[in-house]
């Protein structure tokens, strides 16, 4: 089946730490997205990319890195300059422009 | 700059009654708008969208929305509630031709159907 696959499911950060969430897809979709979700206030984007090697800060990117070396593949860094880096981050992918997006089953990062 | 508002954060409703979650939106020019639901500790599923054409969608699950551009509205609705109806509900809106289809979505309504 096809899909979007995030992984780990849960993950914890120590103090300085930089940790990496994987999110694949074997969907052949060229736009990817990372959304952060913390409760009571939706989903807000990290980092998008519209093809391989090119990615766009979103609204909230500072403290957070993304790569697109390949088409399948998004892994999002959270680093040691992100704070509050507690939340569920969703990974999402887009086929075309009328097409809605398909989401990961997410991540759920905590602090040691 | 595009905005959505889910004005009510909780809904709560008996199984088997017509169930309501409200979404207004702000968008420059014409909007694509999205249902989404979660449920706990998974991702988001599409329910249902509005591209162009009929303003009354029908989606998944015997959901439907209908889009109402004076009132900037695309209400949720659900003629009988299941129980298993329960879960997270989020708006979205992206513009027609923006960018990267980038959506921006709303808080968020948690539906909880009564048996």
């Amino acid at each position: 089946d096809g899909g979007i696959t995030q992984s780990p499911k849960y993950l914890f950060r120590k103090e300085g730490q930089n940790v990496t969430l994987s999110c694949e897809q074997n969907l052949n979709h060229d736009a990817m997205y990372w959304y952060r979700q913390d409760p009571g206030q939706g989903l807000r984007l990290i980092y998008y990319s519209q093809i391989v090697n090119d990615f766009q800060k979103g609204d909230i990117a500072e403290g957070y890195s993304v790569s697109r070396e390949k088409k399948e593949s998004f892994p999002l860094t959270v680093t040691s300059a992100q704070k509050n880096p507690t939340a569920f981050y969703l990974c999402a992918s887009l086929g075309g422009a009328n097409q809605p997006q398909h989401f990961g089953d997410g991540t759920r990062l905590s602090i040691l | 700059a595009q905005s959505v508002a889910q004005p009510e954060d909780q809904v709560n409703v008996a199984e088997g009654n017509p169930l309501t979650v409200k979404c207004t939106y702000s968008v420059s020019g014409n909007p694509y708008l999205f249902w989404y639901v979660q449920y706990p500790n998974r991702g988001l599923q599409f329910l249902l969208k509005y591209i162009t054409g009929d303003n009354l969608v029908k989606g998944s699950y015997g959901f439907e929305a209908e889009f109402n551009k004076s009132q900037t509205s695309f209400h949720l609705k659900k003629p009988s509630a299941l129980v298993s109806d329960s879960a997270l509900y989020f708006c979205a809106v992206s513009p027609v031709g923006g960018s990267a289809r980038q959506l921006t979505f709303g808080s968020g309504t948690q539906l909880t159907v009564l048996p």
